[in-house]
Formats: C-alpha cells, structure tokens, sequence
C-alpha cells in the first residue's frame, strides 16, 4: 500500500518559475524523503528530512515537514528544462527500514 | 562503486515462463529492497531484506514471487508461473540502515514484459 499521496500527479512550468509539490501520509514517521526519477531510471534521493525539523535547504531545493498535518512539500526554485522528471515523496518509520513511496508528482519544465 | 547493478535490463517472456531477476547491492549495505512500478500502482514495496534476512514480505503479490538473499552481496526475485499481469519495472534499492536514516540507492531497473 502506498504511504505518501504527492499532489499534483502532473505539473507543468515554464523555465525559470518555482515548483510546488506537496505529498501527504498517514502513520508516524522517523523522517521523509523526496527523490526524483527520470524517464526509464530508477530513482535518485535528493533531501532528507527528520521528524523533528520543519525546514530544510538543498541548492535550489527546499523541503518542509509538518507532522501535525502529515504532510510535507518540495519546493524547486528557478526551475530549469533538466528538472524534468517525476518526483516522489518517501516515509520512513520508526525502526528506520521500511521505505514506502507515493505515486509520485510529473513535473515537467517549459524551455 | 558501481551501484546497485540489475539484471537483466529487459525481458521479454511468455506466459507461464519463469522469470529470475537479479541484483547486486552496493557493498557495505545492509538493507535490500525490491520494487514494483507500474503507470496504474505507482511504486510498491514487494519486499525488503536486512543483513540477509527477509523482514517483511507482505507486499509480494502472490506465492508465484519468491525472492532470496543468499548472500550479502546477491539477491534475486523470481516469478514462476509470469502472467501477462506481472509486466512492469522491477527495481531493486540498498541502504545502509541506521546511517543516514535509511537513504535508498537504486538499480536502473529490470523492465519486464509477459505476452
């Protein structure tokens, strides 16, 4: 079963706009994840961010967590044609093994 | 380090044939994992390994999946009898659990298709 839910499932921008996506979940969690996956590859981790932080920053990434609504969001600033991809929202519970994944956001950038 | 190399990339099969797909994680990992991706159910966790040991199994679909790690270094997931069903990309992920909280490292996948 799926952890995460990321909305929207597709996106579209154009060069140099931000992106926001956002994943929601529904158990407690030790910290969640954003990867991204480019057509025919498997996934590439991007950021982490533990259960007690509320923000974090990654060059043109920005991830941030609110564990009282179970909910995070991926923030890609000065979006360029590269950030072309699906992006994806991972949990990880306490006990630090089970990973589960969303279905995933599709974002794709305008040149 | 090479990452975690899969194979084989793509395989076409029949149905009822058996499938035997493979993986090699990164040395030093501890935690393997074996993915399913499909357009209609995302990505889902079929199962995952610590030191060696499968620890949860319930996402395996049905008893024709099998997976087995016999070593540190080699699993494989099996499907016998395939189904035209069971078409989609397998992926298989390592981690070293416990440092850096479980951070996966993907394979490039094995895209299987069942006529």
């Amino acid at each position: 079963s799926q952890q995460g839910e990321e909305d929207p499932q597709a996106l579209s921008i154009q060069e140099g706009e931000n992106a926001t996506m956002n994943c929601s979940y529904k158990t407690s969690i030790n910290n969640l994840q954003w990867y991204r996956q480019n057509s025919g590859r498997g996934l590439v981790h991007l950021i982490l961010i533990r259960s007690n932080e509320r923000e974090k920053h990654s060059g043109r990434l920005r991830v941030t967590l609110d564990t009282s609504k179970k909910s995070s969001s991926l923030l890609i600033t000065a979006s360029r044609a590269a950030d072309t991809a699906s992006y994806f929202c991972a949990t990880v519970p306490g006990g630090y093994q089970k990973v589960t994944f969303g279905i995933g956001t599709k974002l794709q950038v305008i040149p | 380090d090479a990452g975690v190399i899969q194979s084989p990339r793509h395989e076409v099969t029949e149905m009822g044939q058996e499938v035997t797909l493979r993986c090699k994680p990164i040395s030093g990992h501890n935690s393997l994992f074996w993915y399913r991706q499909t357009m209609m159910r995302g990505l889902e966790l079929l199962i995952y390994f610590n030191n060696n040991v499968p620890i949860d199994d319930s996402g395996m679909p049905e008893d024709r999946f099998s997976a087995k790690m016999p070593n540190a270094s080699f699993s494989t997931l099996k499907i016998q009898p395939s189904e035209p069903r069971d078409s989609a990309v397998y992926f298989c992920a390592s981690s070293r659990t416990g440092v850096g909280a479980n951070v996966l490292t993907f394979g490039a996948g094995s895209r299987l298709t069942v006529l």
